[in-house]
């Protein structure tokens, strides 16, 4: 079974910094492609970005609103998925999804998703 | 980016009716256009993808179709575990891009 567990989410300041890591299991996770997506309180999805597998170097992308502040990184030994943010606003209030991509076609799509953690910048 | 504009944004129905949500695309996409159903407080849950095709142990009522700009989901025969929130996205290009979503209620 699939299994995407989120941690790390909480309290910060605007301009500060929070790392998420996400714990997967149930699946071959060198081979997949891994996404953040965010969803901000009662509002739509949001896609923040991916890393691509070992296979694709490890390369990653970006949604505009979060380039230069976010960092994805993962650790295939760990079976782990990170999100680094830094320089944090208001407006990344969000509940924050791990999610995995396979590939179909010659696109690559989100299928399983964690239940996500909260990370909330106020002052 | 290519925008992706859902409608309706909410929908009354009652158990057995028919429901259809649009999609479409600012570009085309192919048949890159997946479809999630979320339930609140819960993460989204894939129903569809390439457009049509159902996700394995996804009801059959379930159906969606269209490819370039213009996407459909059809629910043919509401189920009480239907009223959620569904969401498309394309993934034909970066960045993937979800529609607005449609929240289904009970009538």
């Amino acid at each position: 079974e699939v299994q995407l567990v989120e941690s790390g989410g909480g309290l910060v300041q605007p301009g500060g910094s929070l790392r998420l890591s996400c714990a997967a299991s149930g699946f071959t996770f060198s081979d997949h492609y891994m996404d953040w997506v965010r969803q901000a309180p009662g509002k739509g999805l949001e896609w923040v970005g991916r890393t691509r597998n070992k296979a694709n170097s490890y390369t990653t992308e970006y949604a505009a609103s979060v380039k230069g502040r976010f960092t994805i990184s993962r650790d295939d030994s760990k079976n782990s998925l990170y999100l680094q943010m830094n320089s944090l606003k208001t407006e990344d209030t969000a509940v924050y999804y791990c999610a995995r991509a396979i590939k179909y076609s010659s696109g690559w799509l989100t299928d399983y998703w964690g239940q996500g953690t909260l990370v909330t910048v106020s002052s | 980016a290519i925008r992706i504009t859902q409608s309706p944004s909410s929908l009354s129905a009652s158990t057995g009716d028919r429901v259809t949500i649009t999609c479409r695309a600012s570009q085309g996409i192919s048949s890159y256009l997946a479809w999630y159903q979320q339930k609140p407080g819960k993460a989204p849950k894939l129903l569809i993808y390439a457009a049509s095709t159902l996700q394995s142990g996804v009801p059959s009522r379930f159906s969606g179709s269209g490819s370039g700009t213009d996407f459909t989901l059809t629910i043919s025969c509401l189920q009480s575990e239907d009223f959620a929130t569904y969401y498309c996205q394309q993934y034909y290009s970066y960045p993937p891009t979800f529609g607005g979503g449609t929240k289904v209620e009970i009538k």
